[in-house]
């Protein structure tokens, strides 16, 4: 169990530029799910995966993002014109099975808009 | 919407105190509740949860129980250490609420001095 790892740590970027993270779950987990976090606040929901399948999206997870799980084991989080509201730690969580089971965080993306 | 709401931080205390983080939340249905921590520079891993009334979940030391009367899931310890500094979140999920997501508070942060 290596755990769940997120690349890059930290990325930098200019406002109106694309970038990609990218999230490599606990190998045997099922279940995928991206979460953005700003100062002071607690995770919000972005999205989750059931292997390759795309099962929820959440309002916040306007049409500049887009998340992908091809083949059902690393996923990536794509953010089209970053916008400086975009700001924040990116987090992904893997879990093995469905709903109410323990899910397994990595430290996060941080993304910062100048 | 369900909703999650934590006692603002920070909270200090010195080592071996008696520790409470409030928590009461709204949800729609019979949600599962959960506390996650998060120590400095790892991820949030899972402390405990509870998943139906009157449950007590307990991990390490910490206690919470679900109370479905006053909507509550406080966080308790009886002895505090150094080594419990961190971010305390309490979450929530509601399959009733139409959604395997994770509903977070803000966090309430712990600092225990020696």
């Amino acid at each position: 169990d290596t755990g769940v790892s997120q690349d890059p740590r930290h990325k930098i970027t200019k406002r109106g530029q694309n970038v990609t993270f990218r999230c490599d779950p606990i190998s045997e987990h099922n279940r995928l799910y991206w979460y953005r976090q700003t100062l002071g606040q607690g995770p919000e929901f972005l999205t989750y995966f059931q292997n390759e399948a795309q099962l929820e999206k959440s309002r916040l997870l306007s049409d500049r993002f887009s998340a992908e799980r091809p083949k059902g084991s690393f996923s990536t989080l794509e953010i089209q014109r970053t916008e400086q509201g975009d700001s924040a730690m990116y987090l992904c969580a893997s879990s093995l099975g469905g709903f109410n089971e323990k899910l397994f965080f990595g430290s996060g993306t941080q993304l910062s808009v100048l | 919407g369900d909703s999650v709401t934590q006692m603002e931080g920070p909270v200090t205390l010195s080592e071996e105190a008696f520790l409470t983080i409030n928590c009461t939340y709204t949800a729609t249905g019979y949600p599962s509740l959960f506390w996650y921590v998060q120590y400095p520079g790892e991820g949030l891993q899972l402390l405990l949860k509870a998943t139906k009334a009157d449950d007590k979940g307990s991990n390490k030391g910490f206690e919470a129980t679900y109370r479905k009367e006053t909507t509550s899931f406080h966080l308790e310890k009886g002895s505090v250490q150094v080594s419990d500094s961190a971010v305390y979140f309490c979450a929530l999920s509601d399959l009733q609420g139409g959604s395997e997501k994770l509903v977070f508070g803000k966090g309430t942060k712990l600092t225990v001095n020696p």
